[in-house]
């Protein structure tokens, strides 16, 4: 594909209910990367995976979010219970390969917001 | 941890006039540095990547430094333009880690 992909490029929902954001990577990057920037925060790292190695889950804010990747492509972040707080823009990325020399390209967006 | 600090948070020029962006990073122990621009309501756009043994990279108009052992990078935007209009971001991988850590920011508004 031409870049990383993101659905939906929006969404609202109601406190209470789980949402689910999808992101497909740039064909052939084994990295694939989750960061969430909220009105006033600059962007925070989430979580990402690289290949079939377990994923770094550091960011995460609470167990109500959770990842996951399959066939080491196409992810879907998933939060459960969502709260107002989750509100904010929900960016992901991809890179060729896991190690710091590599560049991160973006993709659009899921703008959530939660009633 | 590492932190990354941008100034501005805002700046507004005439067209045609060359600006300075300012990052600083308080771990000097980076593989590399990586300036975005992102537009109103959509996502980033990679714009420049200097790896830790470059000192500069250039891209058209623009034209980005880097001074690893004093923290500070640069990005230099020949004869702005309207259309530079955007908030530029940098970025480092988190130390000795790949996710990126990012600044918040420099609004840039050219005016024509």
């Amino acid at each position: 594909g031409a870049g990383v992909s993101q659905s939906p490029s929006n969404k609202v929902t109601e406190k209470g209910k789980d949402v689910e954001l999808r992101c497909d990577p740039i064909s052939g990057h084994t990295a694939l990367y989750w960061y969430r920037q909220s009105l006033g925060q600059g962007l925070e790292f989430l979580i990402y995976f690289q290949g079939n190695s377990a994923p770094d889950k550091s960011g995460l804010p609470s167990d109500r979010f959770s990842a996951e990747r399959t066939g080491g492509s196409v992810s879907t972040l998933t939060i459960q219970r969502t709260q107002q707080e989750d509100s904010a823009v929900y960016l992901c990325a991809s890179s060729l390969q896991r190690g710091p020399y590599n560049e991160q390209f973006f993709g659009p967006g899921t703008r959530l917001t939660v009633l | 941890k590492q932190e990354v600090t941008q100034i501005p948070a805002a700046l507004s020029v005439p067209e045609g006039e060359n600006l300075v962006l300012n990052c600083s990073f308080t771990d000097s122990a980076i593989y590399n540095l990586q300036w975005f621009r992102q537009d109103p309501g959509k996502g980033l756009t990679s714009l420049l990547l200097i790896q830790s043994s470059q000192r500069e990279q250039t891209s058209g108009r623009l034209n980005a430094s880097l001074d690893k052992s004093s923290g500070r990078s640069t990005l230099y935007i020949a004869a702005s333009q309207p259309g530079d209009s955007a908030t530029y971001l940098c970025a480092v991988p988190s130390s000795g880690n790949t996710p990126l850590v990012f600044g918040k920011g420099t609004r840039l508004s050219v005016i024509a």
